[in-house]
């Protein structure tokens, strides 16, 4: 089945460290990858949505200026936290569709835990 | 107003139990999908299960099967014969046509032995 990479799977970082996410389709091309964020105990919340060669589309409240997505291939998207803070500290998890279609389930990368000290 | 709407926060079964799940959803859509995900402890979403606004029949994969009353706006997960390794977060998701996964908050389902 579809497979996406996430890396690195867990980042412990100082205050003021930019963090860079790195979310890969394995065996499929993913005109379209998404960049969510979980608390604990909480469900995933959209942050953007990452569309090949063109600008990303940052839900409400996304500072996008803090958190930079460059998706500039069918197979790669990277996730940038500038200056991470420790109220950054959070889960986030990418996930691409290999087709537009709407039965077509979004797969998702394992994550990154990332704790900001 | 919610999109998702899973009312039960937590959940508990007895191993080779069957449970349901609920999920309620909310939209003005024609075409809209719904799909179950699961996730342990260890972050990972893993698909479950998918069903489409024009699919006639419930869906079913393996020991996940998909009731689906569209009148009522629901589409609730049945696991059979629970397992130890059920025991996980469990998300319900909508998407409406080409639109993004909108996440309900999720039942937790702790299965005993």
């Amino acid at each position: 089945g579809a497979v996406v990479s996430q890396h690195p799977s867990r980042v412990i970082c100082k205050s003021g460290t930019s963090v860079k996410i790195e979310c890969r389709s394995l065996d499929f091309q993913a005109t379209t990858m998404f960049w969510y964020r979980q608390f604990p105990k909480q469900s995933l919340m959209l942050m953007a949505t990452s569309n090949e060669g063109s600008k990303a589309t940052y839900e409400q409240g996304v500072e996008k200026d803090k958190f930079l997505i460059n998706h500039a291939s069918l197979t790669l998207s990277t996730l940038t936290v500038t200056s991470a803070h420790p109220e950054d500290s959070s889960f986030y998890i990418c996930s691409a569709r290999d087709l537009d279609s709407d039965n077509q389930p979004q797969h998702f990368g394992d994550g990154t835990r990332l704790s900001i000290l | 107003a919610q999109k998702i709407t899973q009312t039960q926060p937590g959940m508990f079964v007895q191993e080779k139990e069957a449970v349901t799940l609920d999920c309620t959803y909310d939209t003005s859509d024609p075409s809209y999908g719904l799909f179950w995900y699961k996730q342990p402890s260890s972050g990972e979403m893993i698909f479950l299960i998918y069903q489409g606004s024009y699919d006639q029949q419930n869906a079913t994969e393996g020991r996940y099967s998909l009731n689906f009353q569209k009148a009522r706006k629901s589409a609730n997960l049945v696991i059979s014969a629970s397992q130890l390794g059920d025991s996980a977060m469990y998300f319900c998701a909508m998407r409406e046509r080409m639109g993004t996964l909108t996440f309900g908050k999720g039942t937790m389902l702790l299965v005993s032995p």
